[in-house]
C-alpha cells in the first residue's frame, strides 16, 4: 500500500481481556516503531524493530505488553490482561532504516484503545 | 486526502538564534488539533506544542510559539533563543477523531 496502514482503527474491551493491535509497514521499510498517546500526553516511544535485528523494547512499559514482527514486515502489538490506564492511541510508523538521512518515519493513523 | 507537509527535510541555526520551520496540511474537517513533536536520538517523541483548531490565538509554550493560519491551513513553529539540546527531528501532525496524520519531518541541527 501507500502508506503505513494499522487494524483496526478503534478496539473497545473489558478490563482484563487481551487486545492485538496490527501494524503494515510501507513496503521495504526495515524499521518499525510503535508508540502510544494517552489523553493529554505526548507521544511515548514502545518498541522498535530493525530487520531481523532484536527489537528494543526499552520502551514497553509492562510485561503485559509485547510485540512481534513476522517476515520483517507485519508487527502486532499485543497486551495482556488491559488495564484501564492502557486506555490511549496506539501509533505505528515505519522508516526505510534507522540512520540519519533514511530514518524518516512514516505515521499509520493509529488505533484508539478503549478499556472499560 | 489529508496531508501533511513540512517543506524544509533540513535546517540548521545558530545558537541563541531564531528558526522557524514550516508545515502546511489539508484537511476538510473543522474540529481537529495540531500538533509540534521534537524526536532526539533517545527516539521519545516529546509534546513540543498543540494548537486546537477553534482556538485563533497562537499557543505559546516558553520558547516555542506557533503562527496558525487556519484559512491557509499553516502551522509553522518558531524556535527562539535556541539551545543545543533543540537538536532533533520535528514532526508536524494533525488529529482528528479517525486518528492521526504526520508530516515527514525536519531535522534541526542548532550549530554552536
Amino acid at each position: 500500500g501507500a502508506g503505513v496502514s494499522q487494524s483496526p482503527s478503534n478496539k473497545v474491551t473489558e478490563k482484563g481481556k487481551d487486545v492485538e493491535l496490527r501494524c503494515d509497514p510501507i513496503s521495504g521499510h526495515t524499521a518499525l516503531y510503535w508508540y502510544r498517546q494517552s489523553l493529554g500526553q505526548g507521544l511515548e516511544f514502545l518498541i522498535y524493530f530493525q530487520g531481523n535485528s532484536a527489537p528494543d523494547k526499552s520502551g514497553l512499559p509492562s510485561d503485559r505488553f509485547s510485540a512481534e514482527r513476522t517476515g520483517g514486515s507485519v508487527s502486532t502489538l499485543t497486551i495482556q490482561r488491559t488495564q484501564q490506564e492502557d486506555s490511549a492511541v496506539y501509533l505505528c510508523a515505519s522508516s526505510l532504516m534507522a540512520g540519519v538521512n533514511t530514518d524518516t518515519q512514516y505515521f499509520g493513523p493509529g488505533t484508539r484503545l478503549t478499556v472499560l | 486526502a489529508q496531508t501533511v507537509t513540512q517543506s524544509q527535510p533540513e535546517m540548521s541555526v545558530q545558537e541563541a538564534e531564531t528558526v522557524t520551520l514550516s508545515c502546511t496540511y489539508d484537511t476538510s474537517e473543522s474540529n481537529y488539533y495540531l500538533f509540534w513533536y521534537k524526536q532526539p536520538p533517545s527516539r521519545q517523541m516529546i509534546l513540543v506544542i498543540r494548537q486546537e483548531a477553534y482556538k485563533q490565538q497562537n499557543a505559546t509554550e516558553n520558547r516555542f510559539s506557533v503562527n496558525f493560519q487556519k484559512a491557509a491551513k499553516s502551522f509553522s513553529l518558531k524556535i527562539s533563543d535556541s539551545q543545543l539540546g533543540d537538536t532533533a527531528m520535528y514532526f508536524c501532525a494533525f488529529m482528528k477523531p479517525e486518528g492521526f496524520v504526520f508530516g515527514p519531518g525536519t531535522r534541526l541541527s542548532v550549530l554552536p
